[in-house]
Order: structure tokens, then C-alpha cells, then sequence
């Protein structure tokens, strides 16, 4: 069975300092999917990232970066030089190759304090 | 592109009454999913389609709660009769099922929050 483990719950930081969310999977299968959206106050869920598990390059997005490592199962996120906006729920997920039922984890309340 | 349109936004409803919650896929989605967000257990999925045919049904929670999808367009989730438990918030989200790039992203609506009293 699919799982997915955000083990922190909430997390507070200060404007500008960087913040990591830790996402670790569990898949008995080779090919999926890892995902993260962002759920802002607004209620909304958005899209943020998908990495298929054939490329584990890291990749950046403004101050958005995700760190992909197979071997320890792990899709982590780091948001350098946070700001308000970037207070929100995190949400890591995964799926399967050719279906998009998403498997999510509890989620990472982001709270920015100005 | 309009998005996925969910509908009702918010409702509030007394416990026993029937509650529909209506959603309009992305055009050209094949599959189209229901998930319930709760503060205790989080995003579950309820049940998915695709095609429009039912496939993973194991998440709806009670025979109170059913879902249709008549057509490409349109699905319904139905509870019948609500109960407070039932208050959450009710997503959907559709998606292009098969292999290639697009596989596995899920585009989601704004949510219908349901309050059952």
C-alpha cells in the first residue's frame, strides 16, 4: 500500500529564514509519482510540483527547491527566505504510473510570522 | 480554462436532510476524483472515476453517501441523510489518466464546505 509521512505538523518561522518539510513514501512500486500542492488560508489546493521516481535531479523554483532521494524514500521541501504568503498547508503526495489517485500526507501548516 | 467548478461553495444543512455537491471537470479530463478534508484525518479519497465509469469506490464511507458521474461533464456526491460527522470540506479534482507527462497531476476545485448540524 502507498503511504505518505509528513512527520512535522506545524512549523513557525520568521520572515526570511529558510524552512524544510520532509516528506518520506512508501511504494511497492518501481515507476510513481511525487507531488507536493500548497493549500493557502483561502482553502484552495495548488499545484506546486510533480517529479516522476526515474529523475532524482533536485530541482529550483524561485525560492521554491525539492530535494529527491530514493534511497532514503524521501521528497523533501525547502522554501529559502520565506515570506508571509508562503503561510499555508503543505501537502506531499503520490501516485501510481498511469493513474492520478494520489496518496497525501497530513500535511505541514507553514507559519510565517512577519 | 475555467477550472474544475465545484458547487455549493459553502452549505450548511440540518442533520437527515439530503446534500448534493456538484462538480464540472476540466474538458478532457478523463478521470475525477472526490476527496473529503478533514482537520483529524486529513485528505481521503472517497472515490474515483474514470471514463466515467466508477473504479476504487473503498473510501466512501457509509451506503449514506453515493456518487455519479452521468456524463463527461458533470458528477455528483450525494449523502442521504447528512449527519453532523459528515461536516467537512468535499474536493474535487480531475485529471488526464494514462501514461506520458501529463500522468498523475490532479487539478483541484475550490471545495464545497459542507456544515451539517
Amino acid at each position: 500500500a502507498q503511504k505518505v509521512t509528513q512527520a512535522q505538523t506545524e512549523i513557525s518561522v520568521v520572515e526570511k529564514e529558510d524552512v524544510t518539510l520532509d516528506c518520506v513514501y512508501e511504494t511497492r512500486d518501481t515507476t510513481y509519482y511525487l507531488f507536493w500542492y500548497k493549500q493557502p488560508p483561502s482553502g484552495e489546493l495548488v499545484f506546486l510540483i510533480r517529479r516522476n521516481s526515474f529523475d532524482e535531479q533536485n530541482e529550483i523554483s524561485g525560492r521554491y527547491s525539492w530535494n529527491f532521494q530514493k534511497s532514503t524514500s524521501s521528497f523533501n521541501f525547502t522554501i529559502t527566505a520565506s515570506q508571509v504568503v508562503d503561510s499555508a498547508v503543505y501537502f506531499c503526495a503520490l501516485s501510481d504510473e498511469g493513474n492520478n489517485r494520489l496518496a497525501f500526507g497530513k500535511g505541514n501548516q507553514v507559519v510565517v510570522i512577519p | 480554462d475555467a477550472g474544475v467548478i465545484q458547487s455549493p461553495r459553502h452549505e450548511v444543512t440540518e442533520m437527515g436532510q439530503e446534500v448534493t455537491l456538484r462538480c464540472k471537470p476540466i474538458s478532457g479530463h478523463n478521470s475525477l476524483f472526490w476527496y473529503r478534508q478533514t482537520m483529524m484525518r486529513g485528505l481521503e479519497l472517497l472515490i474515483y472515476f474514470n471514463n466515467n465509469v466508477p473504479i476504487d469506490d473503498s473510501g466512501m464511507p457509509e451506503d449514506r453517501f453515493s456518487a455519479k458521474m452521468p456524463n463527461a461533464s458533470f458528477s455528483t456526491l450525494k449523502i442521504q441523510p447528512s449527519e453532523p460527522r459528515d461536516s467537512a470540506v468535499y474536493f474535487c479534482a480531475t485529471g488526464h489518466e494514462g501514461t506520458g507527462e501529463n500522468t498523475g497531476e490532479l487539478f483541484f476545485g475550490e471545495g464545497s464546505r459542507l456544515t451539517v448540524l
